[in-house]
């Protein structure tokens, strides 16, 4: 158990639609990272957050946003949903913006889209 | 354009049977190279992080080594349940920049 925990594990919805998914980081950790994880593209930076504010930007559509709050839990929000978006979601975290801190990843929420 | 390629895709191994794994990077300052595994529709578990070319590091019967442009996963005797797909990740000298993942190697260990 690695301490980052995410909800809802399993998410059905159609498209067009908007999800939100959630993270708790581990206690302590100020960075959060979301990535997406699809059969054909593997494991893809979306976004970090740092004690809630916006630290970087990856491969993130625009339909696409997220926040930290006050409490470091961090939320992604999905919308106008695609088939494509179909993917597992992880989050990670890690203590701070120090290049060379590990990121601990949480079991993931997978997103059908239908 | 930063990238990380592990090798092979796919093996199959018989319990006992020691061999390795490949990562190779191309980038533009690492920071960091990082190593997880990933059991099916479970989030990467963290294996190990190696920061400089001659590093190891061990762990059961894994061994983690790294050169300048590649690193390399050693499995010694593994068994059934080292089954699962191997993650290597980059850390790159961009402020603010995450991992960058490989497509992993998926190891079946059959007894």
């Amino acid at each position: 158990d690695s301490g980052v925990t995410q909800t809802p594990k399993h998410l059905i919805t159609a498209t067009g639609q908007r999800v939100t998914l959630r993270c708790s980081p581990r206690s302590g950790d100020l960075s959060v990272y979301w990535y997406q994880q699809s059969l054909d593209q593997g494991l893809q930076f979306l976004i970090q957050y740092y004690n809630g504010e916006e630290r970087a930007k990856g491969n993130i559509l625009e339909r696409f946003s997220a926040q930290q709050f006050p409490d470091l839990h961090s939320e992604l929000n999905l919308s106008s949903l695609e088939l494509g978006d179909s993917a597992l979601y992880f989050c990670a975290s890690s203590g701070g913006t120090a290049d060379q801190e590990t990121q601990y990843f949480g079991p993931g929420t997978r997103l059908l889209v239908l | 354009e930063d990238q990380v390629t592990q090798s092979p895709e796919a093996l199959r191994l018989q319990e006992g049977e020691s061999s390795s794994l490949n990562c190779s990077y191309t980038v533009s300052g690492l920071r960091g190279l990082f190593w997880y595994r990933q059991d099916p529709g479970k989030g990467p578990e963290f294996l190990f992080t190696l920061y400089s070319a001659g590093e190891e590091k061990e762990k059961e019967r894994l061994k983690a080594t790294l050169t300048k442009k590649e690193s390399f996963l050693h499995i010694t005797a593994p068994k059934p349940e080292d089954s699962a797909t191997y993650l290597c990740a980059v850390h790159v000298n961009q402020a603010g920049t995450a991992l960058i993942f490989g497509k992993g190697t998926t190891l079946s260990v059959s007894s």
